[in-house]
């Protein structure tokens, strides 16, 4: 198994501009979280979505950022537009839905607006 | 906010020694697992532990879960320099996907 792939691993943008930030979960695995971590504020949740829905969103900082779940191999986190408080490293993980909710996270992405 | 809170935030030790985490949390759970990040990368989950257990192993590490306390302590013994990093804990609710992760206790092992 690949594991929890994210693209891209670093990202370099200047403000205001549009980010993507993409994610495939581990084949099987009905819940997809984005998470976002810094030094200051440590690791936070973003939104979780399950069977492809979002199941909460109350994470996401401000109406800037949008998150989507097409199907079930796939999630896309939109920055819009970027701001410099926004530079943060961006992990997707993803778990199977039940009692047992470990999760698997990606490499991240460490995204530098400037 | 955060559900987990790890203490000490920092801890630095000699190899071959055990490290002690600590971990306190605030409403009623039905599991608390342990993470470990090394720099870099992306958290790896180590080990859960259910609301009905007091205690699980796995390899090094011992883990204790006391739900009276609301807390849980992951020990590491015989360190090995290998083992520097950050350790979470996170906390999942009965009957939701969510785990939520506490600020991290940050391990350095000293060869």
């Amino acid at each position: 198994d690949a594991g929890v792939i994210q693209s891209p691993r670093h990202e370099v943008t200047e403000m205001g501009q549009e980010v993507t930030l993409r994610c495939k979960p581990i084949s099987g695995h009905n819940s997809l979280f984005w998470y976002r971590q810094t030094m200051m504020r440590g690791l936070e949740l973003l939104i979780y979505f399950n069977n492809n829905v979002p199941i909460d969103d109350s994470g996401m900082p401000e109406d800037r950022f949008s998150a989507k779940m097409p199907n079930a191999s796939f999630s896309t986190l939109k920055i819009q537009p970027s701001e410099p408080r926004d530079s943060a490293v961006y992990f997707c993980a993803s778990s199977r839905t039940g009692e047992v909710n470990e999760q698997y996270f990606g490499p991240g992405t460490r995204l530098t607006v400037t | 906010s955060q559900q987990g809170e790890e203490d000490p935030q920092a801890l630095s030790i000699q190899e071959g020694e055990n490290a002690t985490m600590n971990c306190s949390y605030k409403t009623s759970i039905n599991n608390l697992q342990w993470y470990r990040q090394n720099s870099g990368r992306g958290l790896v989950h180590l080990i859960l532990i259910r609301s009905n257990e007091r205690e699980k192993h796995s390899g090094r590490l011992r883990v204790t879960l006391d739900t009276s306390k609301k807390s849980s302590s992951l020990l590491i013994t015989a360190s090995r320099a290998a083992d520097t990093a950050s350790y979470f804990c996170a906390t999942g609710n009965t009957g939701g996907f969510k785990t939520i992760f506490g600020a991290g206790t940050r391990l350095f092992v000293k060869a």
